[in-house]
């Protein structure tokens, strides 16, 4: 168990539709990342938060957003949802603050289906 | 952008055998990460390294700088060994997310 929880664990959902999906990172650990995990492109970053800001951007669609919040736990909202959005959604937590890097804990994922 | 190449695409070895899954990068990094993920779907983060070499149990990790390769082995392997090996860079010094390879297919047969 990484200490990193997500919610739900599995969604379906149609297309056109709009869900949220949710992290709680470690205990302490401040840096929020955001995975998605395709068949087709692998594992890709999306966002990164640290301490309630966004630090880093990937490759994260315009229909996607994120957020952190004062207790630290991070959304992921998928807008105007695709056949192609379905996948596995994975957050990662890690103490990083401005010191360099730091291991990355992973949570168990979303698995988004869009029918 | 940064490159991660990984290689073998898939192994497939017998109980005990000593196992190499190797990693190249492309331009400078902060830190590579090894990741192991079992077919539940499951990421589990195996090392994290910028230099030298580092062991856990039958699990050793080495990378080398100059050259931008790393490698992962696996020491008297076992059929729970079976899983998605995985390798990842990062460059931005924490400030990014991580850039994946493919990931290694191994699979442990008794």
């Amino acid at each position: 168990d990484s200490g990193v929880t997500q919610t739900p664990k599995h969604l379906i959902t149609a297309t056109g539709q709009r869900v949220t999906l949710r992290c709680s990172p470690r205990s302490g650990d401040l840096s929020v990342y955001w995975y998605q995990q395709s068949l087709d492109q692998g594992l890709q970053f999306l966002i990164q938060y640290y301490n309630g800001e966004e630090r880093a951007k990937g490759n994260i669609l315009e229909r996607f957003s994120a957020q952190q919040f004062p207790d630290l736990h991070s959304e992921l909202n998928l807008s105007s949802l695709e056949l192609g959005d379905s996948a596995l959604y994975f957050c990662a937590s890690s103490a990083w603050g401005s010191g360099g890097t730091d291991t990355q804990y992973f949570g168990p994922g979303t698995r988004l289906t869009v029918l | 952008k940064n490159e991660v190449e990984q290689s073998p695409q898939n192994l497939t070895a017998q109980e005990g055998e000593f196992i190499t899954i190797n990693c190249s990068y492309s331009v400078g990094i902060s830190a590579l990460h090894w990741l192991q993920q079992h077919p539940g779907g499951g990421i589990v983060s195996l090392f994290m390294l910028s230099s030298g070499k580092k062991k856990h149990g039958r699990l050793i990790a080495t990378i080398n700088i100059q050259e931008k390769h790393s490698s992962l082995h696996i020491t008297a392997s076992h059929p729970r060994d079976s899983a998605v090996y995985i390798c990842a860079v990062e460059s931005g010094g924490g400030a990014d997310g991580l850039t994946f390879g493919k990931g290694t297919h191994l699979i442990i047969q008794p």
